[in-house]
């Protein structure tokens, strides 16, 4: 099955700068991409996702980038802010399949 | 917005007992799923529904568990006999085609 792969664990930012988090996934045929931000307690929201027929994609601060050669995509975060701070999960679906493998997760902390 | 919504939001049960956590999906979502979390630990995929049958299940999904549509609005999952490693959030989560939206949850803690 699918692996996914996530970096780094923890991450702290001052506001105001960007921040990056980076997944690796295992099944080249996986070809949906999405990000999941989760508050403590609450349950995760879809941020922003990325099929396999593009690169990159944006929305406002958050871009998300494909590599698919190398099997890896991106959160970028710019201008972060201290509502910023949450938990945020990739996810990787395989062609064929509707279930989500989520990658271990990365504790974004933004210092105001 | 139309959301996902779960009952209970708490469940506290002894070891052996049976549980049913219940969700409603949003109204014109064609898939359901059960993912569970673990206190600090990743989402982990139970069980996919399409079409009144399971599409896909994980290890986790043994015959402990089960998933039922009792009628056009409810999903839900049943734990026959509760383990202590069972204790976790359950999330339950909808989808049109692959855009999954998660519900509230429900943190199931075993005695």
């Amino acid at each position: 099955g699918e692996n996914v792969e996530q970096h780094p664990s923890t991450l702290s930012v001052q506001e105001g700068d960007s921040a990056v988090i980076k997944c690796t996934y295992s099944d080249s045929a996986s070809n949906y991409f999405p990000w999941y931000k989760q508050e403590l307690g609450k349950r995760p929201q879809l941020i922003i996702d990325i099929r396999s027929n593009v690169g990159e994609k944006k929305d406002q601060r958050i871009a998300v980038t494909l590599n698919k050669t190398a099997k890896h995509f991106s959160l970028h975060i710019t201008e972060t802010q201290p509502e910023d701070s949450a938990v945020y999960f990739c996810a990787a679906v395989p062609t064929g399949a509707n279930n989500l493998f989520f990658g271990t997760g990365t504790r974004l902390t933004v210092i105001p | 917005e139309p959301e996902v919504t779960q009952t209970p939001s708490h469940q506290v049960t002894q070891m052996g007992q049976e549980v049913i956590l219940r969700c409603v999906p949003i109204s014109n979502h064609l898939y359901f799923y059960w993912y569970r979390q673990i206190l600090g630990q990743k989402v982990e995929f139970l069980v996919s529904f399409y079409n009144n049958e399971i599409s896909e299940k994980s290890e986790i999904f043994d015959d402990q568990f089960s998933v039922e549509r009792p009628d056009g609005s409810n999903f839900t999952l049943k734990i026959r006999s509760t383990k202590l490693e069972d204790s976790a959030m359950y999330f339950c989560a909808s989808s049109e085609v692959d855009e999954q939206f998660f519900g509230p949850g429900t943190r199931l803690t075993v005695l």
